[in-house]
């Protein structure tokens, strides 16, 4: 078993420009989550996908928006780079439904804005 | 707003002695609490959880403990390892499920050191 795969492993993009991040989950996992993570600070949250639509998002602008595909994997896109969207960019996968269902993360894509 | 915080960005043990990490929360909504444990280039992974509605919550060395009234909960590790050297997250989210998997809230994690 593979776990979460996340692509790139790490990005280098200038201001403006646009970026999509891919992630195809676990074996059998059919919710996607991503989280964005800062330097020195924990995972924030920006939205998840089931069932090929976004059911939570947290607090990000619409600039962060997403895609699930039919075999689950999943895309995160972002317009308009600014510099603090420099991060590390955390996709989770899981099996819904399952509410204390665990959360596999995987090693994350690197994003760095010049 | 910081609604999961970990004061402590850094804790060092000795092997073989007992690990505590603390994390405080603000929100009163979060009814579900988890720790996940980091290793450098790879992706946090899950090591315990416990539900509002108990206190305590054990798994091997392992052990979460959950204060409502003091919106607090604690890691211990007993007894320490040098592989339990990692950044350690706490988790929470807020109830009632949605029918897909949780949103979590992270605080900023807390490096242990195990020392040989």
């Amino acid at each position: 078993d593979a776990g979460v795969t996340q692509s790139p492993t790490h990005l280098i993009k200038t201001r403006g420009q646009q970026v999509t991040l891919r992630c195809s989950p676990k074996s059998g996992h059919d919710t996607v989550s991503w989280y964005q993570q800062a330097l020195g600070q924990g995972p924030q949250f920006i939205f998840q996908y089931y069932e090929e639509e976004e059911r939570q998002r947290g607090n990000f602008p619409d600039r962060f928006s997403g895609h699930q595909f039919p075999n689950y994997s999943s895309e995160l896109n972002v317009n308009a780079l600014l510099l603090g969207d420099s991060a590390l960019y955390l996709c989770a996968s899981s099996l819904a439904p399952g509410e204390y269902n665990e959360q596999f993360f995987g090693p994350g894509t690197r994003l760095t804005v010049l | 707003d910081q609604q999961v915080k970990q004061n402590s960005p850094s804790l060092s043990v000795q092997e073989g002695r007992i690990s505590i990490l603390n994390c405080d929360y603000t929100n009163s909504m979060f009814d579900y609490f988890l720790w996940y444990k980091k290793y450098p280039a790879e992706g946090p992974t899950f090591l315990i959880s416990i539900s509002s509605i108990k206190d305590k919550n054990e798994d091997g060395r392992f052990t979460v403990f959950l204060n409502k009234s003091a919106k607090h909960l604690s890691l211990h590790i007993v007894p320490s390892q040098p592989g339990d050297s990692a950044v350690y997250f706490c988790a929470a989210s807020v109830g009632p499920y949605s029918g897909s998997a949780r949103q979590l809230t992270f605080g900023s994690g807390t490096q242990l050191t195990v020392l040989p």
